[in-house]
């Protein structure tokens, strides 16, 4: 189980806005770590999507955004669309286990 | 572009060693940056493995540190992971993949292909 809680899956209609929580604590994102996002489309690698809590990576469409506040981060996706369908995972690290830790991650289905 | 390789065999016996390599192209490891790996058992979620910079400096997951070795070879522009005494639980894609580090604050902003390790007899 990991210190990084995301829901197991959120879904949405094509156009739609959704979001993808990150809970962690005071070891970790509390502490003022930065949070990254990853997007993993079906049998790829994952790919950088959010840096720093909410820099975008040259080539990702800013219907993605992230942001952090207190103990929690969140991913949005506006403009849903079929190919955002993909397993998306937080990272930061975390001062208890002395690691760069990932989310267990969040299912997206676009309906 | 700047790309990453992995390799190694993809059957590997309980209690054997497994020796995986990452061959990085269009940028040269001596010229900086963290290198690392990260895991995905099948249907499961991302696991840091650990990293090292280019002058050989390392950083392990502390629950598979006494199991882990990373090293690189500047020569060959490539970097190395070996993790020993395997079991089924260590069956996992394994990707390769260069660290943007500032402070404490790692991402991972370029991943391999990944390679599929299996561990059974």
């Amino acid at each position: 189980q990991s210190v990084l809680t995301q829901p197991p899956s959120v879904s949405g209609a094509p156009g739609q806005r959704v979001t993808i929580s990150c809970t962690g604590s005071s070891s970790n994102i509390g502490s003022g770590y930065d949070v990254h996002w990853y997007q993993q489309l079906p049998g790829t690698a994952p790919k950088l999507l959010i840096s720093g809590n909410s820099n975008r990576p040259s080539g990702v469409p800013d219907r993605f955004s992230g942001s952090k506040s207190g103990t929690s981060a969140s991913l949005a996706i506006t403009g849903l669309q079929a190919e955002d369908e993909a397993d998306y995972y937080c990272q930061s690290f975390d001062t208890s286990q002395r690691a760069w830790v990932f989310g267990e991650g969040t299912k997206l289905t676009v309906l | 572009q700047v790309q990453l390789q992995e390799s190694g065999p993809g059957l590997v016996k309980p209690s054997e060693t497994l020796s995986l390599t990452c061959a990085v192209s269009g940028y040269s490891i001596s010229r900086g940056y963290y290198w690392g790996w990260i895991r995905q058992p099948p249907g499961k979620g991302l696991e840091w493995i650990g990293s090292m910079y280019h002058s050989g400096s390392t950083f392990y997951n502390p629950p598979l540190k006494s199991r882990i070795s990373i090293s690189v070879d500047t020569s060959k522009n490539e970097f190395s992971l070996k993790l020993s005494s395997v079991t089924a639980a260590d069956t996992a894609m394994y990707y390769c993949a260069r660290v943007e580090a500032v402070a404490d604050n790692w991402h991972f902003d370029l991943w391999g292909r990944g390679t599929l390790v299996t561990v059974s007899s």
